[in-house]
């Protein structure tokens, strides 16, 4: 079975200073990896992913996340963060060899990023 | 744009009440899923349907059933709330596709209070 680890429950960071949000899976066949974003009071929304080839992905809005297979990682990281940032961040694999047609996603606990001034 | 709609943002419901949330997807999308969000929990697949009138159980189903009459359309059921139930609860939506690589979109959620 799949399993999704993240480390942190809470993250707080100063405006600006960089930030790593960590997230370790175990798998025993190839995976699918994601990163979802829930801003206050939202659903949640992709905010990037890692299918194959380059093991470097990004998303439009500054973080970006790299696959490490031999850590089984998936660390979403950020130079710089921004107030706009601040949400709950879910780390999450796919089931290849879901039930049917569907390939279950399996989430994360998830990560509160709390931006201060 | 692409949407998912969930028919309450926020519900309030006795013990022992039959509650109904509702979940409508416009894309043609055949997997539809329903989730509750926890504290330190994350979120947690109760039920997913891979096609009209088609339904499968996913890691906690028991309390809830589900009903998808039409393609778009995807209904969560507590026939008898109890507060162990009181929580947010979150519908998906995601085409077809190989290998589980496609994107799931989300509802805005419901966050349902059982007293």
């Amino acid at each position: 079975a799949q399993s999704v680890t993240q480390l942190d429950s809470q993250v707080p960071v100063f405006e600006e200073a960089p930030v790593e949000l960590r997230c370790n899976y175990s798998s025993s066949v190839s995976v699918y990896l994601f990163w979802y974003v829930q801003y206050p009071n939202q659903g949640l929304q992709l905010l990037l992913k890692y299918l194959s080839g380059s093991t470097l992905v990004e998303s439009i809005n500054g973080f970006e996340a790299e696959f490490n297979k031999s850590q089984t990682s998936f660390h979403l990281r950020k130079p710089s963060v921004h107030i706009s940032d601040t949400a709950e961040y879910f780390c999450a694999v796919s089931d290849p060899a879901g039930y049917s047609s569907a390939s279950k996603i399996i989430f994360g606990s998830g990560t509160r990023l709390s931006i201060r001034p | 744009d692409v949407k998912v709609t969930q028919s309450s943002r926020y519900l309030v419901k006795r013990t022992g009440e039959k509650v109904f949330l509702e979940c409508v997807q416009d894309m043609d999308h055949e997997n539809m899923f329903w989730y509750r969000q926890d504290p330190g929990l994350g979120l947690r697949l109760i039920y997913f349907s891979y096609d009209v009138k088609m339904k499968e159980k996913g890691d906690i189903p028991e309390g809830y059933s589900v009903s998808r009459e039409k393609k778009e359309r995807f209904s969560l059921i507590l026939e008898s709330a109890s507060t162990n139930q009181t929580s947010m609860y979150l519908c998906a939506s995601r085409p077809t596709g190989t290998g589980g690589n496609n994107e799931q979109f989300f509802g805005p959620g419901t966050r349902l209070t059982v007293l």
